[in-house]
């Protein structure tokens, strides 16, 4: 069974740091693409950022390029996301999922449940 | 960046009842195009792919079509358990874009 597993969330101050990790069960990590989605309380879904299989090929929505940085371990089936110079509008649950199609950006077969950060003082 | 629009942001429909979903893009996008299902309080589920592709699992009173700039999600016909918002996200190039969501409730 394929599972998801994030973990990091927290409340946070902002201009603070976060390090958000998904850990990876239930499929051979190391094939696939893997993304973070966010979702503000009580908004749409908006797609943040994607890797490739061995991390050499990254995208990142405008909004967060230069403060975030995607990366994975495929030794530890884990991707992470490394936050920076956080902002009141980075709160919001932050899902790992999974790219199903295997490109520069696809679609998600699979999500994990989510973990939430709160950038507030 | 190419955006993504839907139509309507809300509706309400009776059990039954046949249910269409706009989403368009402000550029081509060819079929790269899925639709999401998300309940409240729940994690979004693919539902539909390269803009007509079933997910496996997904009822089949569940439809999309289009090419180019226009999709449609379409419910042949509205189920309880179908209240959600649903959101088209496209894939062609990054970034993954979704759509503002729009909002199935039953009448």
């Amino acid at each position: 069974e394929v599972q998801l597993v994030e973990s990091g969330g927290e409340l946070v101050q902002p201009g603070g740091s976060l390090r958000l990790s998904c850990g990876a069960s239930g499929f051979t990590f190391s094939s696939f693409w893997m993304s973070w989605v966010r979702q503000a309380p009580g908004k749409g879904l908006e797609w943040v950022a994607n890797m490739n299989q061995d991390g050499s090929d990254k995208y990142y929505v405008d909004s967060v390029k230069g403060r975030f940085t995607i990366s994975r371990d495929n030794a530890k089936n884990s991707l992470y996301l490394q936050m920076n110079s956080l902002r009141a509008e980075d709160t919001a649950v932050y899902y790992c999922a999974r790219d199903r199609r295997g490109a520069t950006v696809g679609h998600y077969d699979y999500w994990g449940q989510g973990t939430l950060v709160t950038v507030s003082s | 960046d190419i955006q993504m629009t839907q139509s309507p942001s809300s509706l309400s429909a009776s059990v039954g009842d046949r249910v269409t979903i706009n989403c368009r893009a402000s550029q081509g996008i060819s079929n790269y195009l899925a639709w999401y299902q998300q309940k409240p309080g729940k994690v979004p589920k693919l539902l539909i792919y390269a803009a007509s592709t079933l997910q496996s699992g997904v009822p089949s009173r569940f439809s999309g079509s289009g090419s180019g700039t226009d999709f449609t999600l379409t419910i042949s016909s509205l189920q309880p358990e179908d209240v959600a918002t649903y959101y088209c996200q496209k894939y062609n190039s990054a970034p993954g874009t979704f759509g503002q969501g729009t909002k199935v409730e039953i009448k």
